[in-house]
């Protein structure tokens, strides 16, 4: 499976609303999709695992959602900590594959 | 939980990579969970190698599989990551990370495979 995500650089600003999408090339399942945040020199972290769960400590502007090829991460306000890079990942008949990234700049 | 990556931090060309994932604050013979190597080059994407469960079954990246072996040590709470014949393609930041396989939800068990825990990784360079 093949995961591409969309757009590749997101420029944005503080306080806007920020979409990024993940795109499988065949049906998955939703339940094994997780998105990720990195930040420069830091490893990442889980930001939403079965497409649209908040992992623990996550505040609620992150939200996700999803089903069967296209999955979105949604981010409501745009703080200054937000701008990073974000993955998803997917784990399907042991395998797990990332997407390539999608850069969130101010 | 805490991963911690060791291991050269140099290795030459066409010689073996070896790295040692120390887990503390948990234990790798626990079935609820994979022991993953994810590696970074510079400037790139992750890229997933591999993981190894506590019983010894492995899986590894379709692209790195001919080259790669995982092992995983009970005793001592350690798995490790051998990379064979490496080029400076090789070169990336080195990270060993559990994966939950499922979570106990509303009375059942489901199954969701992320990232949870990750070490701090570790930069290997491959050059003569």
């Amino acid at each position: 499976i093949v995961l591409t995500q969309s757009p590749g650089t997101l420029s944005l600003s503080p306080g806007e609303r920020a979409t990024l999408s993940c795109r499988a090339s065949r049906n998955v399942d939703s339940s094994h999709l997780a998105w990720y945040q990195q930040k420069p020199g830091q490893a990442p972290r889980l930001l939403i695992y079965s497409s649209s769960t908040r992992a623990p400590g996550i505040p609620d502007r992150f939200s996700a959602s999803g089903s069967g090829t296209g999955f979105t991460l949604t981010i409501s306000r745009l703080e200054p900590e937000d701008f990073a890079i974000y993955y998803c990942q997917l784990f399907d008949t042991s395998v797990n594959t990332f997407g390539q990234g999608t850069k969130l700049e101010i | 939980v805490q991963l911690q990556e060791s291991g050269p931090g140099l290795v030459n060309p066409s010689e073996t990579l070896s790295l040692t994932c120390t887990v503390s604050g948990g234990t790798v013979s626990i079935g609820s969970y994979y022991w993953n190597w994810i590696r970074q080059s510079p400037g790139k994407g992750l890229e997933w190698i591999g993981y190894v469960y506590f019983d010894g079954r492995t899986s590894y990246s379709p692209s790195l599989k001919s080259r790669v072996t995982m092992s995983v040590d009970t005793s001592t709470n350690q798995f490790s990551l051998h990379l064979t014949s490496v080029t400076a393609a090789d070169t990336a930041v080195y990270y060993c990370v559990r994966q939950v396989l499922y979570d106990y939800v509303g009375g059942d068990y489901r199954y969701f495979y992320y990232f949870d825990s990750w070490g701090q990784g570790t930069l290997v360079t491959v050059s003569s």
